[in-house]
């Protein structure tokens, strides 16, 4: 069984700031694929960044970088350059197999930017 | 990136009424859906995967007979929620996949009342 871990129910940044949300998770597989997912108050889930397990480098994504590190079973997101409409919930989630199968998801940082 | 429909974004309805929300994939076609149901401030739980032309696959303690999903085609799936109670209310999102990615849909606020 796969399982993430959100320990952050909510974090404040101050708008240009960088922030990190922090994501641990726990599986067994050898294979498998990190996620991030960005809901705002709409409800719609916004794929932001991959990150396979297999891959050498850390993803990134304009603002957004990935910082896996395999061995301590963490995959925080990174915002740079933090702007007001980055306010929104952000999940973490997994899928086994590297694929984008079925995703187990965190529960889920609010992210607040203040201006 | 590819775009994934719902259909009705809110409904209300009765307590004992039956309730479809269809899902749609619009430019690509999904050998794969999900659907999932969300509680306010809570994470995704996955309810079951769609595949077209055959039986859906539920995740443990989702009721099948209650929440009848119809993958009719690559690009249609449904879930139905039969004799909707008030604690069935809930934000319900699809999302279609096409390997290797995986589209989200806006969500359904369903309401019983």
């Amino acid at each position: 069984a796969q399982k993430i871990t959100q320990t952050q129910p909510g974090m404040f940044v101050q708008e240009k700031e960088a922030v990190t949300l922090d994501c641990t998770y726990d599986t067994s597989d050898q294979s498998y694929g990190l996620f991030w997912y960005k809901q705002p108050s709409s409800g719609e889930m916004i794929f932001l960044i991959y990150q396979g397990s297999y891959d050498e480098q850390n993803a990134t994504e304009g603002r957004y970088s990935l910082n896996f590190q395999k061995a301590r079973k963490s995959a925080n997101l990174v915002i740079s350059a933090s702007q007001l409409g980055d306010s929104a919930m952000y999940f973490c989630a997994m899928s086994p197999n590297s694929g984008y199968s079925t995703l187990t998801f965190g529960k889920g940082t609010m992210l607040l930017v203040s201006p | 990136g590819a775009v994934v429909s719902q259909h009705p974004s809110r409904v209300i309805c009765k307590s004992g009424t039956s309730v479809k929300i269809e899902c749609r994939s619009l430019d690509f076609q999904a050998t794969t859906m999900f659907w999932y149901r969300q509680f306010p401030k809570k994470s995704l739980m996955l309810m079951a995967t769609s595949n077209e032309g055959s039986k859906a696959t539920y995740e443990q303690g989702v009721e099948k007979d209650k929440f009848l999903i119809n993958h009719a085609s690559l690009t249609l799936s449904t879930l139905t929620v039969t004799s909707a109670h008030p604690e069935d209310s809930s934000f319900y999102i699809c999302s279609a996949s096409t390997e290797p990615e995986q589209f989200f849909g806006p969500g359904t606020r369903l309401t019983v009342l």
